[in-house]
């Protein structure tokens, strides 16, 4: 089945820098690549999304790559600020019925001052 | 607009007893439905997932079962808990687009300490 590889799995960034969490993936025929953010206690929440037919996504301050070639996608955070501290999680899912979303092991950012 | 309730938020159960965690979804039909558990500081696992009413398919074997009485309602359950259960406890829905993924929506979770 799908696996879901991200590292790295804590990530310590001063504020104002950018932030970058990878992910693989082993399913070539996974399209559909979704970024959750999940603060202390709560659920996790979408924050960027992007499909196989496209290779680069951005929304303001928070932009995703996609290299299928490689199985390969990256969350960019720029400008990073306090609020961005939080876990955040990759995940594929597959073209099916089922339309299975598989999470990767989650990378906790945290903003220092 | 769609909304996904979870209950309860927060639960403690004795090791050997029976646990039952409720999920139901609004202003939608026809979901996708999926349970995940969150162990302390890891990643989101897939225990179940259904794609209409009775039909459950299982990720992972374990102590746990699923079942979905109707299209917005979908049940987390065991006989007898085991300490390994414990964990934050997710239920999340999305629909299909034809053959269009698109986003998942989670509950708002369920805290489950087993002692």
């Amino acid at each position: 089945g799908e696996n879901v590889e991200q590292h790295p799995s804590t990530l310590s960034v001063q504020e104002g820098d950018s932030a970058v969490i990878k992910c693989t993936y082993s399913d070539s025929a996974s399209n559909y690549f979704p970024w959750y953010k999940q603060e202390l206690g709560k659920r996790p929440q979408l924050i960027i999304d992007i499909r196989s037919n496209v290779g680069e996504k951005k929304d303001q301050r928070i932009a995703v790559t996609l290299n299928k070639t490689a199985k390969h996608f990256s969350l960019h955070i720029t400008e990073t600020q306090p609020e961005d501290s939080a876990v955040y999680f990759c995940a594929a899912s597959k073209p099916s019925s089922a339309s299975k979303i598989i999470f990767g092991s989650g990378t906790r950012l945290s903003i220092r001052p | 607009s769609q909304t996904i309730h979870q209950w309860p938020a927060t639960l403690v159960q004795p090791v050997g007893s029976p646990l039952s965690l409720e999920c139901t979804v609004e202003g939608t039909s026809n979901p996708n439905l999926y349970w995940y558990r969150q162990a302390a500081g890891r990643g989101l696992q897939l225990l179940f997932y259904s794609v209409g009413i009775g039909q459950i398919s299982s990720e992972v074997p374990q102590n746990l079962s699923a079942s979905r009485p109707q299209d917005r309602q979908f049940i987390l359950s065991s006989k007898k808990l085991l300490l390994s259960d414990s964990g934050f406890y997710l239920c999340a829905w999305k629909l299909l687009a034809g053959q269009l993924n698109t986003e998942a929506f989670f509950g708002q979770g369920t805290r489950l300490t087993v002692v």
